[in-house]
């Protein structure tokens, strides 16, 4: 079955620390987006892609990488953690119409001390 | 701008009762999409329904249905016969075309407990 995975689950770094968590979907779809859920802030779009090469930034970009080498991945990178950065981490992916489902990850925990 | 407004930070419902939860949309885009997604304590999301802007029928998915009220900008999530179960975060989420390449945009959520 298809399926979208996150890794680490689970992850603690110090500041100012480079992290990178992946993003992996077998769906075989164009679409790939990185969410940070905050509490009281709901979910917010920090990057997203439409296919190979291309990237673009959300909402909530500063501090935050991506980069689209082939069609199933799309690693998010923290280029110096900031505490401000401790959030649930999901990444989503769909196809590119407006009635497409977006599917989500199990989500990856970060805590940055 | 596009917004998803959900007003209940939380409901309780009695066990195999029905409860709907509100949600408001604005937005100028004339083809988009609604989504319904539930968020239960172990974190993962999971979709749950969907009402494209040009469906006239109300979207059902087993004791899901949206309550479609588009002249309203309402995207109201029923569920029927409540379980225990159905105790979680329910997120309302619209995308529309012009949007940031289809992005989702959440309301803050509403945090459903069922009683037994």
């Amino acid at each position: 079955d298809a399926e979208i995975t996150q890794s680490p689950r689970h992850k603690i770094t110090e500041t100012g620390r480079q992290v990178t968590l992946a993003c992996h979907q077998t769906w075989n779809h164009n679409n790939m987006f990185w969410y940070r859920q905050d509490l009281g802030h709901g979910l917010r779009l920090i990057h997203y892609s439409y296919g190979v090469q291309d990237t673009n930034k959300g909402e909530v970009s500063d501090g935050y990488s991506v980069s689209r080498s082939n069609t199933e991945d799309l690693p998010l990178t923290l280029e110096s953690a900031a505490s401000s950065q401790t959030s649930v981490y999901f990444c989503a992916s769909s196809e590119s119409r407006v009635q497409e489902t977006q599917y989500f990850g199990p989500g990856t925990r970060l805590l940055v001390l | 701008a596009q917004k998803i407004t959900q007003t209940q930070p939380g409901m309780f419902v009695q066990e195999k009762e029905a409860v709907t939860l509100d949600c408001t949309y604005d937005t100028s885009d004339q083809s988009y999409g609604l989504f319904w997604y539930k968020q239960p304590s172990s974190g993962e999301m999971i979709f749950l329904i969907y009402q494209g802007s040009y469906d006239e029928q109300n979207a059902t998915e087993g004791r899901y249905s949206l309550n479609f009220q588009k002249a309203r900008k309402s995207a109201n999530l029923v569920i029927s016969a409540s379980q225990l179960g159905d105790s979680a975060m329910y997120f309302c989420a619209m995308r529309g075309i012009y949007n940031q390449g289809g992005k989702l945009i959440f309301g803050q959520g509403t945090e459903l407990s069922v009683k037994p």
